[in-house]
């Protein structure tokens, strides 16, 4: 089976810092990866994903992924935070053939901007 | 193209009851998941749907149970509530092919039915 950490449940940057919010997976077999963001009241859109293609994965909104085997790591990273950032953040896996796994989604990441 | 919908978006229920929730996925898209979501658990897959069959589910009891009809719509019961049912229910649907597994092709997201149980 496979699983997720994403390690801090609320990250704090400023307006124009670097965003990175990090994801490590666990998978026996080649992973895809997802980021999922939720605002208040909605349900999930995706940031983007890796499906084993190009190990550099560029999103929506200036977002981009990483894919590191090595460190079994794909963090989300924007250069300059924006207000309309402000967001939950979920990192999801899946793998071929998953099963009764679906998708299996971290705890989340609650982005906070401040001015 | 119309997003997922998901009706009702609110509901409230008492212990014992049971309820249906609906959904209702993108035109063309034949894969239907249900995901519940709550502040312990996070977000855990339910099970999904695929030209009206069940093709894969969760770690959750047999009072969850859902099903797909023939225009790719799909219903979530649960029976018997619980307190612990209390949470936001979300579909999602992508346009996944017959051999691909889930999670392959990015899934979009409904807005989601909060049921609260009392």
């Amino acid at each position: 089976a496979q699983s997720v950490t994403q390690l801090g449940s609320h990250v704090s940057v400023s307006e124009g810092a670097l965003v990175l919010l990090r994801c490590n997976y666990s998978s026996s077999v080649p992973p895809y990866l997802f980021w999922y963001v939720q605002y208040p009241n909605q349900g999930l859109q995706l940031l983007l994903k890796y499906t084993s293609a190009a190990t550099l994965v560029k999103g929506i909104n200036g977002f981009e992924a990483e894919f590191k085997k090595s460190e079994t790591s794909f963090h989300l990273t924007k250069p300059s935070a924006h207000m309309s950032d402000a967001a939950e953040y979920f990192c999801a896996v899946s793998v071929s053939g998953g099963g009764a796994d679906g998708l299996t989604f971290g705890k989340g990441t609650h982005l906070i901007i401040q001015p | 193209k119309a997003g997922v919908t998901q009706t009702p978006r609110y509901l409230i229920k008492t212990r014992g009851q049971q309820v249906t929730l609906s959904c209702s996925p993108i035109s063309g898209h034949r894969s239907v998941s249900w995901y519940q979501q709550t502040p312990g658990q996070g977000l855990q897959f339910l099970f999904e749907y695929f030209s009206e069959t069940q093709r894969n589910k969760g770690n959750f009891p047999g009072r969850f149970s859902g099903r797909q009809f023939s225009n790719s719509r799909s219903e979530m019961n649960v029976s018997t509530l619980e307190l612990g049912d209390s949470a936001l229910y979300l579909c999602a649907s992508s346009p996944v092919g017959g051999g691909a597994p889930v999670g392959y092709n990015e899934q979009f997201f409904g807005p989601g039915t909060r049921l609260t149980v009392l």
